[in-house]
Formats: structure tokens, C-alpha cells, sequence
């Protein structure tokens, strides 16, 4: 199925660090969302994005809409050990209600 | 309900078996999505209903998958004779017709055994 590259694959920093990540696509999207993913539970919603060049913070998380509209990138600052998990970025296609989701990026913080 | 509700959240079933999985969608939400994970993967894009209708049905792996939503609430995926490459997690979202935000459930963990 449609994938949106996103990038790294997967990371592991120190508690504290500041991490990024980020995805690119070759579609034009009008929205894009970034979720987070614990094992064994569905992806919980962390961040919604509505406009090119829209930079939009929760806490410590902050993320930009990318002004060609086809990415987007996610900033954790001074991580801590509790934001472990798989982060998904999802896009959705201009004109539908169809999301594509990202690869995932796999945090791993390190106390 | 509060968020969405998905059911059974663990399903084992013999290869050849039909099963279904249901979703019940945050009240109120006109669109509703199905995607599937396999182990260790991203999500993988199946359907999405807006009201009762199925716009784009592009991500059914195959005509043993099929889906249905009845009274704009809730939606059942049906796998017809499972194969062991079925064996996925199985993910509902729904989100409203004036904000765009998806809310996902926690999943039915599908095994074929």
C-alpha cells in the first residue's frame, strides 16, 4: 500500500536530547497529523496540522507543515524516558478523507 | 461512546475460517477508516466510509476483504476464508466532518493460525 517516507527509521538519543524526525512525500497533502505508538495499543493523536508553513506546538513537541505541502517534521525537546515509542506521521490526500502513514520513526531514550 | 470502540481485541482462528471485527466509532463522526499493521510495520490503508458510502475501497488486499457501515455508526471488516498472511492488527479510526483529526482504537489482533 501508499507509504510516505519518513525518516530516521529509528533512533536512540540520551534522556534530555532534542530528537527530530521527518517526512517527505511525493503528493500534495492539505493536512498532516503526527501520532505516537505504544505496544499494544492503537496511535494517539499528538499533533494536527492544517496549513503550509503552520508551525504548531503540544508541550514539548512542536511541528511544521511544510511549505511545498508534501512534508512535514516532528521536534521533541529535552526528551524523557516516557517518550518512547513508534512515531507516524499520516497526510491526507487533498479533496479525500484518506490518510497515508508514515514508516515510523522508532524512539528509544536511554536514562 | 468516548473514543472508538473495537471488538473483539484478540481474535484466533483457523486458516479457512471467515471472521469479523467490529468498530464502533466516536459518536457523531461521519468518517470512519480501517487499516491494517502487520507486526513491526506502519499502517497499511484498507477503506475509509464517509456516512454509510465507501468513496475509496483502493486498500482491500484482496475480494476476501470486504466492509460495510450501517446507520452512519458502526462498521464491520469481514475476512472470508483467512490465510496466515491475514495475521495483523486490525485498526479503526473515525474522525468528524468539520475537523480533521483521526482518533484511532486500540485494535483487534488478528492471529490465523
Amino acid at each position: 500500500g501508499q507509504q510516505l517516507n519518513q525518516s530516521p527509521q529509528s533512533m536512540f538519543i540520551q534522556e534530555g536530547e532534542d530528537v527530530s524526525m521527518n517526512c517527505t512525500s511525493s503528493s500534495i497533502f492539505n493536512t498532516w497529523l503526527w501520532y505516537k505508538q505504544e505496544p499494544g495499543e492503537g496511535p494517539v493523536l499528538l499533533i494536527a496540522l492544517y496549513k503550509a508553513g503552520e508551525l504548531t506546538s503540544n508541550g514539548r513537541l512542536t511541528a511544521q507543515f511544510g511549505i511545498t505541502r508534501k512534508d512535514s517534521f516532528l521536534n521533541i525537546s529535552a526528551s524523557i524516558p516516557s517518550d518512547v515509542g513508534i512515531y507516524f506521521c499520516a497526510g491526507r490526500i487533498s479533496g479525500t478523507y484518506k490518510y497515508i502513514f508514515g514508516t515510523g520513526t522508532r524512539l528509544k531514550v536511554l536514562a | 461512546g468516548a473514543g472508538v470502540s473495537q471488538s473483539p481485541s484478540n481474535k484466533v482462528t483457523e486458516k479457512g475460517k471467515d471472521v469479523e471485527l467490529r468498530c464502533d466509532p466516536i459518536s457523531g463522526h461521519t468518517a470512519l477508516y480501517w487499516y491494517r499493521q502487520r507486526l513491526g510495520q506502519g499502517l497499511e490503508f484498507l477503506i475509509y466510509f464517509q456516512g454509510n458510502s465507501a468513496p475509496d475501497k483502493s486498500g482491500l488486499p484482496s475480494d476476501r476483504f470486504s466492509a460495510e457501515r450501517t446507520g452512519e455508526s458502526v462498521s464491520t471488516l469481514t475476512i472470508q476464508r483467512t490465510q496466515q498472511e491475514d495475521s495483523a492488527v486490525y485498526l479503526c479510526a473515525s474522525s468528524s466532518a468539520g475537523r480533521a483529526e483521526a482518533f484511532f482504537g486500540q485494535g483487534t489482533r488478528l492471529t490465523v493460525v
